[in-house]
């Protein structure tokens, strides 16, 4: 099946410091990715949608300049916490669908666990 | 508002019966609905996805129905074992391109 990465698997930070999260599909070409922030034991909560060469789609509620999304190519995207600060310590999972053959379901990365201190 | 409700947080059953999941919606006209499989620490895998016309769909040991009219959905996993154990998530999805929206998840642990 069509395969996600995603880096860091988790990272530890200073507050007032960017994190950088990437999220690449490795074999089919992804002009739409989400972006998902998820608590323990509570589900995925939509941040944004992310489309190849045009900007982000924001969940009502989510910072756009806090949470900076850019999609370049077919293959990546990013999303960049900028100024983390404690608070915004969770798990932040990537998705995409899947190449045009299947049938929309989502393909995840691993997750990226950020800690801020 | 939309609201996806699954049955309950937590569910435990012994090894080799039928775990049942369920997946209420309220305030959605889904074209398609999902089950994914996630792991402590990890991201959710898919499993199934069954469309608005279909009432079942079956992979191996899971079965998934999908009752349009109940706005319900339910998952099987038949001879469950403790491997089966995890977090399994619904979603639901208006269209083929469109943003999914997932259900809070209910916890299965399978007993040897």
């Amino acid at each position: 099946g069509a395969v996600v990465s995603q880096h860091p698997s988790w990272v530890i930070c200073k507050s007032g410091t960017s994190v950088k999260i990437e999220c690449r599909s490795l074999d089919f070409q992804a002009t739409t990715m989400f972006w998902y922030r998820q608590f323990p034991k509570q589900s995925l909560m939509l941040m944004a949608t992310s489309n190849e060469g045009s900007k982000a789609t924001y969940e009502q509620g989510v910072e756009k300049d806090k949470f900076l999304i850019n999609h370049a190519s077919l293959t990546l995207s990013t999303l960049t916490v900028t100024s983390a600060h404690p608070e915004d310590s969770s798990f932040y999972i990537c998705s995409a669908r899947g190449p045009p053959t299947n049938t929309g379901e989502l393909f995840f990365g691993e997750g990226s666990r950020l800690t801020v201190l | 508002s939309q609201k996806i409700e699954q049955n309950s947080e937590a569910l435990n059953i012994q090894e080799g019966k039928t775990a049942t999941l369920t997946c209420n919606y309220t305030n959605y006209s889904p074209a398609y609905l999902q089950w994914y499989r996630q792991d402590p620490g990890r991201g959710p895998v898919f499993l199934l996805l069954i469309r608005e016309n279909e009432k079942e769909k079956r992979k191996e040991r899971l079965k998934v129905t999908f009752d349009t009219t109940l706005k319900q959905s339910l998952f099987h996993i038949t001879a469950s074992q403790p491997a089966d154990s995890a977090t399994y998530l619904c979603a639901l999805q208006s269209t083929n391109a469109g943003k999914s929206t997932f259900g809070d998840g209910t916890t299965l642990t399978v007993k040897p």
